[in-house]
């Protein structure tokens, strides 16, 4: 089956500790997208990944980062996290970023930072 | 560039009821525009979405969608809502960062849907 999954779907923890979120891809897809669900605020891009080894900002990236050394993979490491970074998180993935493409989401990691 | 606005965040209906959730885009250039949905605890699934091949966008689930240029619109309906319709909707909008692309979403409408 077709299908983005993501790791763990849900976290609690606390301000300062490294966290990683692993997101993974079974289409062989080139383009990965992490995204922030906030209330009201809808989905906010944080970083994306044209292919391997290929990783640019999106629009709120400050507190995060990425890495795509496989193209399957593409997890989302929190060095430090704040409470403010207590959100929904979703991952995507598609075959390319042509405008018609269809993203493919993963269920998303609900994460609580204390 | 592009952004979309998503007008009412909560819309209630009544099962059997049509389901209009609205959507409104700004765009200098042709948009490609999207409806995904979200149901609880999971994560977003498409729609529908338009490219310029047809005004009239069907999608699945007996979702549809018409792009209205004149008034800068890509409203999401249904005939006849059914309780398995209750999610939040988004709309969504592509534009241009670059040489890539990106989507942007609209704020979300949750959709409750009475017995």
């Amino acid at each position: 089956e077709a299908q983005v999954t993501q790791n763990p779907r849900y976290l609690i923890t606390v301000t300062g500790k490294k966290l990683t979120v692993t997101c993974s891809q079974n289409m062989n897809h080139e383009y990965m997208s992490w995204y922030r669900q906030d209330p009201g605020l809808g989905l906010r891009q944080i970083y994306y990944s044209m292919n391997v080894e290929a990783t640019d900002k999106g629009d709120v990236p400050e507190g995060y980062k990425v890495s795509r050394k496989e193209k399957r993979n593409f997890p989302l490491i929190l060095e430090s996290p704040s409470p403010n970074q207590t959100s929904l998180y979703f991952c995507a993935s598609s075959r390319g970023d042509r405008a018609y493409n269809e993203q493919f989401f993963g269920p998303g990691t609900r994460l609580t930072v204390l | 560039a592009q952004s979309v606005t998503q007008l009412g965040s909560h819309v209630s209906v009544s099962e059997g009821a049509l389901v209009l959730l609205r959507c409104n885009y700004s765009s200098s250039v042709p948009p490609y525009l999207f409806w995904y949905v979200q149901y609880p605890n999971q994560g977003l699934q498409l729609l529908l979405k338009y490219t310029s091949a047809a005004t009239l966008v069907k999608g699945i689930n007996g979702f549809e969608a018409e792009f209205k240029k004149s008034e800068t619109s890509f409203h999401l309906t249904k005939p006849s809502a059914h309780m398995s319709d209750a999610a939040e909707y988004f709309c969504a909008v592509i534009t241009k960062r670059g040489a890539t692309n990106k989507l942007i979403f609209g704020t979300g409408t949750l959709l409750a849907v009475q017995p």
